[in-house]
């Protein structure tokens, strides 16, 4: 099983600025996933990232408003870049998602 | 493409209630299917899965089977506790996802129990 710490649980950011999210999985795993959940609605897949590679992202999504990191197998960071009010939302990480391991979620409120 | 469809929420029942929520997708082949659940305030976990057609997930007496003629994932357990009383969300991760294993979700329902 893996297990994955993902931090901060929460922030809470200034328009125009950024926030870095980061996970630890505490096992090697090929590709990590990165999920947006906006008030109320379902889950959105944002990326996928495959360690020494560039992060594949989902229609609607583009790096330089989510750049991905994935410098080895248990380490990502997605940052949300040049923040709005519309990117509040909870956004988590998901490593094996058929097995179910996802990240607490990390809750952004921007104002 | 791909996606999942579930039935809107809330449901509201009573305890020791029977408990369906109704969940059907359109993919192409045979995709995995799940349940996951959110309590309040927590993160999200795997319920229960199904990778092939006429198989039965279980788990914490919440049961579903893979319909492959009706393209169905319907959620059900005989008796709701107050406890149960979270967002439960259907997903699928595609037959031909390229080994990336990605998971497309449906809307979500709340499950309202009171005793």
């Amino acid at each position: 099983s893996a297990v994955i710490s993902q931090k901060p649980s929460r922030d809470i950011c200034q328009r125009g600025t950024s926030l870095t999210i980061q996970c630890q999985v505490d096992s090697q795993v090929t590709m990590m996933f990165w999920y947006r959940q906006q008030p109320g609605q379902s889950l959105t897949l944002i990326a996928t990232a495959n360690q020494g590679s560039e992060a594949t992202y989902e229609s609607g999504f583009v790096i330089d408003k989510f750049p991905i990191s994935r410098p080895n197998l248990t380490f990502s960071t997605l940052t949300v870049s040049n923040l709005s009010p519309e990117d509040s939302s909870i956004y988590l990480c998901s490593a094996e998602p058929a097995r179910g391991f996802f990240g607490q979620g990390t809750r952004l409120t921007v104002v | 493409g791909d996606s999942v469809t579930q039935m809107e929420g809330p449901v509201t029942l009573s305890e020791e209630a029977f408990l369906t929520i109704n969940c059907t997708y359109t993919a192409t082949g045979y995709p995995s299917l799940f349940w996951y659940v959110q309590y309040p305030g927590e993160g999200l976990q795997l319920l229960l899965k199904a990778t092939k057609a006429d198989d039965k997930g279980s788990n914490k007496g919440f049961e579903a089977t893979y319909r492959k003629e009706t393209t169905s994932f319907h959620l059900e357990k005989g008796s709701v506790q107050v406890s149960d009383s979270a967002v439960y969300f259907c997903a699928l991760i595609p037959m031909f996802s390229g080994g990336y294993n990605k998971l497309i979700f449906g809307a979500g329902t709340r499950l309202a129990v009171h005793p």
